[in-house]
């Protein structure tokens, strides 16, 4: 199966301040590329996805950007609020139809 | 449009008893994932149907655990003669077609099972 690696795996800013978040996966057949962001006791909620005709996507405070050929998405969250605290997620779709999550980052927005 | 739902949102069950976890896709969705999360843990695919039809149980565990997801009614999940191990919070997630356009999946809010 898809292999996916998240980096960090916790990650501690200064509220106001950027936090990036990387994904790496082997399926090179992967088109689709989420980003999920799930609060303590919550289901997982899609924040942001890109295709892999775009290189990158952006929606507000948070952009995806991928780089195909070295297979690897990135999460970017600029002026980082409180509420950005969460475990965040990539789950790249590999060519099986299915969605490989990877291990996720503890993201901490200190106030 | 309602949601995926799940239920029961919360299940304790004694070690060896079965759980029977449900859920409904959101409407005009024929897909069907099922995922297991452990405490501070990713997500860790289980199953993927569509209606009457499993698609890839890879994730499943050999012995104890099936999922179905009839014609009518909901997906169900179903773990027989449960052990500690098995406690976990447990994620359906639908999706409207199998591809290729992309299709996001979108989850439920879990059913959380603990063994005692």
């Amino acid at each position: 199966g898809e292999n996916v690696e998240q980096h960090p795996s916790t990650l501690s800013v200064q509220e106001g301040d950027s936090a990036v978040i990387k994904c790496t996966y082997s399926d090179s057949a992967s088109n689709y590329f989420p980003w999920y962001k799930q609060e303590l006791g919550k289901r997982p909620q899609l924040i942001i996805d890109i295709r892999s005709n775009v290189g990158e996507k952006k929606d507000q405070r948070i952009a995806v950007t991928l780089n195909k050929t070295a297979k690897h998405f990135s999460l970017h969250i600029t002026e980082t609020q409180p509420e950005d605290s969460a475990v965040y997620f990539c789950a790249p779709l590999s060519n099986f139809n299915k969605f490989y999550f990877g291990s996720g980052t503890k993201l901490n927005v200190k106030p | 449009n309602a949601g995926v739902m799940q239920n029961p949102r919360h299940l304790v069950r004694r070690r060896g008893q079965e759980a029977r976890l449900r859920c409904s896709p959101m409407k005009g969705h024929s897909h069907v994932y099922w995922y297991r999360q452990l405490p501070e843990e990713g997500l860790k695919f289980m199953v993927y149907l569509q209606k009457e039809n499993i698609i890839d149980e890879s994730g499943m565990p050999k012995e104890r655990f099936s999922a179905e997801f009839p014609k009518e009614g909901p997906s169900i999940l179903r773990i027989q003669q449960v052990v500690r191990g098995d406690s976990a919070a447990y994620f359906c997630a639908s999706s409207p077609s199998d591809r290729v356009s992309g299709n996001t999946i979108y989850f439920g809010e879990g059913s959380w099972l603990t063994v005692v």
